[in-house]
């Protein structure tokens, strides 16, 4: 059974601060994936990483980093939080030949006051 | 405009009845088409997924896709109280670099 884990469920951070929302999966997959929630919007990609060290800018990657130093773990940073990053945040994992199926982990909800 | 449309809903319908939720996309270079769940408070699962155009079932579940009208369908049969949850179309060209996600429908099955 495929795990995909989040560091945390909820967050609360205050506007400068810088972020750190850490995933990691434990099927050995090529592919990692960080999205946002928002209601209305559905989900957003804001950056994606196919092998390790290597990353992708998703749609919307303004404000954001990341980091892939194994491959089991994929990093999202918030370099200085702002309320607008106020959103669900969603890590996913995919094996590179069955790309049609994303795993996802549980969320972490964030708050930046 | 979007890549993929999708209703919001949400919709509310009772137990036992035929749910059918759509998405309609703009770019014709999609050709996986995937359906997911997303129970509250958990991370989406995938339900379904179809290559191309065509209908797929399995149980309860049917998955059809238009690739001429740029739609796609999702049916519950005999919907479930258990059924109750967000649904998310998703898609990607054949490279699969990228999902393209519907903002997803809210369906409530009342007992």
């Amino acid at each position: 059974d495929v795990k995909v884990t989040q560091s945390s469920r909820y967050l609360v951070k205050r506007t400068g601060e810088k972020v750190f929302l850490e995933c990691v999966q434990d099927m050995d997959h090529e592919n990692m994936f960080w999205y946002r929630q928002d209601p209305g919007l559905g989900l957003r990609l804001i950056y994606f990483s196919y092998d390790v060290k290597m990353k992708e800018k998703g749609d919307i990657p303004e404000g954001y980093s990341v980091s892939r130093e194994k491959k089991e773990r994929f990093s999202l940073i918030l370099e200085s939080a702002s309320t607008n990053q106020t959103s669900m945040y969603l890590c996913a994992s995919s094996l590179e030949v069955v790309a049609y199926e994303q795993y996802f982990g549980p969320g972490t909800r964030l708050t930046v006051t | 405009q979007k890549e993929v449309e999708q209703d919001p809903g949400p919709l509310s319908v009772p137990e036992g009845a035929i749910v059918s939720l759509n998405c309609t996309y703009s770019n014709s270079a999609f050709q996986y088409f995937m359906w997911y769940r997303q129970y509250s408070r958990k991370g989406p699962e995938l339900l379904m997924y179809t290559y191309s155009s065509g209908n797929k079932e399995d149980g309860r579940f049917t998955a059809q896709v238009d690739k001429s009208s740029k739609y796609i369908s999702l049916f519950i049969r005999d919907s479930q109280p258990s059924d109750s949850a967000t649904y998310l179309c998703a898609m990607s060209p054949y490279n699969f670099n990228k999902f393209y996600f519907g903002s997803g429908t809210k369906l409530n099955v009342k007992p």
